[in-house]
């Protein structure tokens, strides 16, 4: 059974680029959960695709964007990079079934740098 | 607002010193309460999902209990492959509320 992946592993951009980071969910699974860590921080939520569909959004500005796959495999798209973005970003998949908490299973995160 | 929060914020033990973590929310209509291991550099390693109060989950060297309030991780005699940060989040839908987490430091 294959786990999640992601790629690049680290990225270097500098602020006011854009930046697209993938995501491949474990097999079997149907939603795609992305967050964002800071340094000596928990994550936090960006949002979270099921079914090729937005199902929910935390307090990040309209800039953060993605995309769900018909394979359940997932972008995150930052335009117009701030400084602040600079982070670990983490993508989790789980397997949602009607009113089930699936619990999510993260990859080994991208690491951002905006200089 | 949902919140969790961890204490302490670092823990440093000797090996076999067994210590427990503390994990208090507020998440209105908590569905799960989870707890993850995050080395280094890495991403979050799933280890328990507790539903219930009064629910207790236990894996080798690892047990999490959860109260309608607080859930604690305790690490029995623990060896320095422990030494990791601990994060918990609460969920009562689709995301993950996180904490800031614990970063325990176990010396041999």
């Amino acid at each position: 059974e294959t786990g999640v992946t992601q790629s690049p592993t680290h990225l270097i951009k500098t602020r006011g680029q854009q930046v697209t980071l993938r995501c491949s969910s474990q097999s079997g699974h149907n939603t795609v959960s992305w967050y964002q860590q800071a340094l000596g921080q928990g994550p936090q939520f960006i949002f979270q695709y099921y079914r090729e569909e937005e199902n929910g959004r935390g307090n990040f500005p309209p800039r953060f964007s993605g995309l769900q796959f018909p394979n359940y495999s997932s972008e995150l798209n930052v335009n117009a990079l701030e400084l602040d973005d600079s982070a670990l970003y983490l993508c989790a998949s789980s397997s949602q079934r009607g009113a089930e908490i699936g619990t999510q299973y993260f990859g080994p995160g991208t690491r951002l740098l905006v200089l | 607002e949902d919140q969790v929060t961890q204490s302490p914020e670092a823990l440093r033990l000797q090996e076999g010193e067994s210590s427990s973590l503390n994990c208090s929310y507020t998440v209105s209509g908590l569905r799960g309460l989870f707890w993850y291991r995050q080395d280094p550099g890495k991403g979050p390693e799933f280890l328990f999902t507790l539903y219930s109060a009064g629910e207790e989950k236990e894996k080798e060297r690892l047990k999490a209990t959860l109260t309608k309030k607080e859930s604690f991780l305790h690490i029995t005699a623990p060896k320095p492959e422990d030494s990791a940060t601990y994060l918990c989040a609460g969920t009562n839908d689709y995301k993950l509320s996180f904490g800031a987490g614990t970063t325990v430091t176990v010396r041999a």
